[in-house]
């Protein structure tokens, strides 16, 4: 097993830009949910991919957007950035479609600065 | 809407106390609570997790009890030690649903 791998660590990005966020996923999870964690708050869920579809996405503007890979890797955009959007971007994976629970698998994280 | 609390925020104890962390949660229709540990700036790592049909769990010092009908976790950690130093968060997720909702966590210093 290598674990939930997200890149990059960290970022700084200028308001009205986009960005790409990765995440690798555990060996043999093939769902992927990400998080956004505003500072001294905790996780909200964005959305989450089962199969290469978005299956479930939480109440974040259109602007943000995924994609999930045959490998079952995964990517964050968000276009035209805002201040607001600074903060630890979450990648979790699990095993199997929706396991209640069971091997949900967190990254590290990516830090994104917007200035 | 699933709203989930925990109290208190914050919390500083001397090495070797035994202490419980609370989360409450205002819909008893849960699929499953986690307990999560979160040191500064990194990902989360679960502790413990008690499905719906379940009433605790057990890890080592980690004891984590579920009252679904009141809405109501605890996270108890038996003789605390400077390590258990971190951001603890509860977390559920509603029947139907694929997303956890979290509470903002308690930040607890354990004190050498």
């Amino acid at each position: 097993e290598t674990g939930v791998t997200q890149s990059p660590t960290h970022l700084i990005k200028t308001r009205g830009q986009q960005v790409t966020l990765r995440c690798s996923s555990q060996s043999g999870h093939n769902t992927v949910s990400w998080y956004q964690q505003a500072l001294g708050q905790g996780p909200q869920f964005i959305f989450q991919y089962y199969r290469e579809e978005e299956n479930g996405r939480g109440n974040f503007p259109p602007r943000f957007s995924g994609l999930q890979f045959p490998n079952y890797s995964s990517e964050l955009n968000v276009n035209a950035l805002e201040l607001d959007d600074s903060a630890l971007y979450l990648c979790a994976s699990s095993p199997g479609g929706w396991t209640g629970g069971a091997g949900y698998t967190f990254g590290s994280g990516t830090r994104l600065t917007v200035v | 809407k699933q709203e989930v609390t925990q109290i208190p925020a914050a919390l500083s104890v001397p090495e070797g106390e035994n202490l419980v962390l609370n989360c409450s949660f205002t819909d008893s229709a849960i699929y499953n609570l986690q307990w999560f540990r979160q040191d500064p700036g990194k990902g989360l790592t679960s502790l413990l997790l008690i499905q719906s049909s379940q009433r605790e769990q057990t890890s080592g010092r980690l004891n984590a009890s579920l009252d679904k009908s009141s809405g109501r976790s605890t996270l108890y950690i038996a003789a605390s030690q400077p390590g258990d130093s971190a951001t603890y968060l509860c977390a559920v997720t509603t029947s139907g649903t694929y997303k956890y909702i979290f509470g903002t966590g308690t930040r607890l210093k354990v004190l050498a």
